[in-house]
């Protein structure tokens, strides 16, 4: 049975970092890419970054360069989301999604809230 | 980045109603959507992968067509378990998109 399961958000102040992380279980964790996929309060669905099963290759949504980082640890199952100046508006559930192109396995989410 | 446009953002029906939710695509991305349903509190959960094929466990009655840039999720006889909020996404490139989603609502 594939699980993912998140961690690490909470309540950072307006230029605070945070790391985010997803064990993964159930699925040959290297093979895939995985996705972060967020949703602010009461908002739609939101794509956020991806990695490949590699690690090498990254990807971001525009309003995240520069200040989120996606990795990953293949030996542990686990991919993170490093996130950093955060701002109000990156206020929202962060799941992690496997990317299968279709994201076909989610975490149940966990909350970030950016707040002074 | 490829825009998705899906309509109608709200639509009320009614147990045993045949509904069928659009997403129009900014440019063409062949048959590169997936379809989810997402309930309050919940995780999305995916029911329909490149554009017609239905995820393993999906009932059924969801079914989903289209290619290019017009996509469709049909319901043919709603269920109770299915007043929800649908979401279409594209997958086509990196940065996937998704519509702003439908609340289907019970009439």
């Amino acid at each position: 049975e594939v699980q993912l399961l998140e961690s690490g958000g909470g309540l950072v102040q307006p230029g605070g970092s945070l790391r985010l992380s997803c064990v993964a279980s159930g699925f040959t964790f290297g093979t895939y890419a995985m996705s972060w996929v967020r949703q602010a309060p009461g908002k739609g669905l939101e794509w956020v970054s991806a990695i490949r099963g590699s690690g090498t290759i990254t990807f971001y949504t525009d309003s995240v360069k520069g200040r989120f980082i996606v990795s990953r640890d293949n030996s542990r199952s686990t991919v993170y989301l490093q996130m950093s100046d955060l701002r109000a508006e990156d206020t929202a559930v962060y799941y992690c999604a496997k990317d299968n192109n279709a994201l076909d396995y989610w975490g149940q989410g966990t909350l970030v809230t950016v707040s002074s | 980045d490829i825009q998705m446009t899906q309509s109608p953002s709200t639509l009320s029906a009614s147990v045993g109603d045949r509904v069928t939710i659009t997403c129009r695509a900014s440019q063409s991305i062949s048959t590169w959507v997936a379809w989810y349903q997402q309930k309050t509190g919940k995780a999305p959960k995916l029911l329909i992968y490149k554009a017609s094929s239905l995820e393993s466990g999906a009932p059924s009655r969801f079914s989903g067509s289209g290619s290019g840039t017009e996509f469709t999720l049909t319901i043919s006889s709603l269920q109770p378990d299915d007043f929800a909020t649908y979401y279409c996404q594209q997958y086509h490139s990196y940065s996937y998109t998704f519509g702003q989603g439908t609340k289907l609502e019970i009439e």
